[in-house]
């Protein structure tokens, strides 16, 4: 597609239930990262594939926490047992590729509001 | 590890006025580094980049210089304008690592 693209834009659940959050790359973009963004502060790294690795996870906060990316390309973000700590946006973005190409910026989507009540 | 430090806003001028939002930096080796905007309502937009000492970035009339010697990549702007109300991030990458980002500013322009 033209942009990165999330689903769903907003998600509201109730504290202890299991969520999915979906990101669709940009065509052809090998790299694809997940961010969380609560209020007031800057996007913080969760996890980044590449291909279908996970390729450094070291942002989850537990393990509750977890991501897919079956095929390289769609990846889902998986929050069990969700606590109302983990309200925030998420917020996925890609870019070409990873490693050699650091001076690539990434592209992100518009992000999933997640409100865990 | 790699961090940035931003200027706290939130930051108000009047249209026309000149801006500037410092960043300072963190880092082993030599990272790349960003300036990227949310408008509001929107997602993530890249604004700027440089990828080695000395380099400027620009976009939109905004400019921003790596400076090695002091760590800083502090964007500018000569005349703002209403439409360039958002909040900005300063960012870096070192390596291999994924994007580091700021806290963000936030900027109000007044007619």
């Amino acid at each position: 597609g033209a942009g990165v693209s999330q689903t769903p834009s907003n998600k509201v659940t109730e504290k202890g239930k299991y969520v999915e959050l979906r990101c669709d790359p940009i065509s052809g973009h090998t790299a694809l990262y997940w961010y969380r963004q609560s209020l007031g502060q800057g996007p913080e790294f969760l996890i980044y594939f590449q291909g279908t690795g996970a390729a450094d996870d070291s942002g989850l906060p537990n393990d509750r926490f977890f991501a897919v990316r079956p095929e390289g390309s769609v990846s889902t973000l998986k929050i069990q047992r969700t606590e109302r700590g983990d309200s925030a946006v998420y917020l996925c973005a890609s870019s070409p590729y990873s490693g050699q190409g650091r001076d690539y910026g990434y592209t992100f989507g518009s992000g999933t509001r997640l409100t865990v009540v | 590890g790699d961090s940035v430090t931003q200027m706290e806003g939130p930051v108000t001028l009047s249209e026309e006025a000149f801006l500037t939002i410092n960043c300072t930096y963190t880092a082993t080796g030599y990272p790349s580094l960003f300036w990227y905007v949310q408008y509001p309502g929107e997602g993530l937009q890249l604004l700027l980049k440089a990828t080695k000492a000395d380099d400027k970035g620009s976009n939109k009339g905004f400019e921003a210089t790596y400076r090695k010697e002091t760590t800083s990549f502090h964007l500018e702007k000569g005349s703002v304008q209403v439409s360039d109300s958002a909040v900005y991030f300063c960012a870096l990458r070192g390596g291999n690592t994924p994007l580091v980002f700021g806290k963000g500013t936030r900027l109000s322009v007044i007619a």
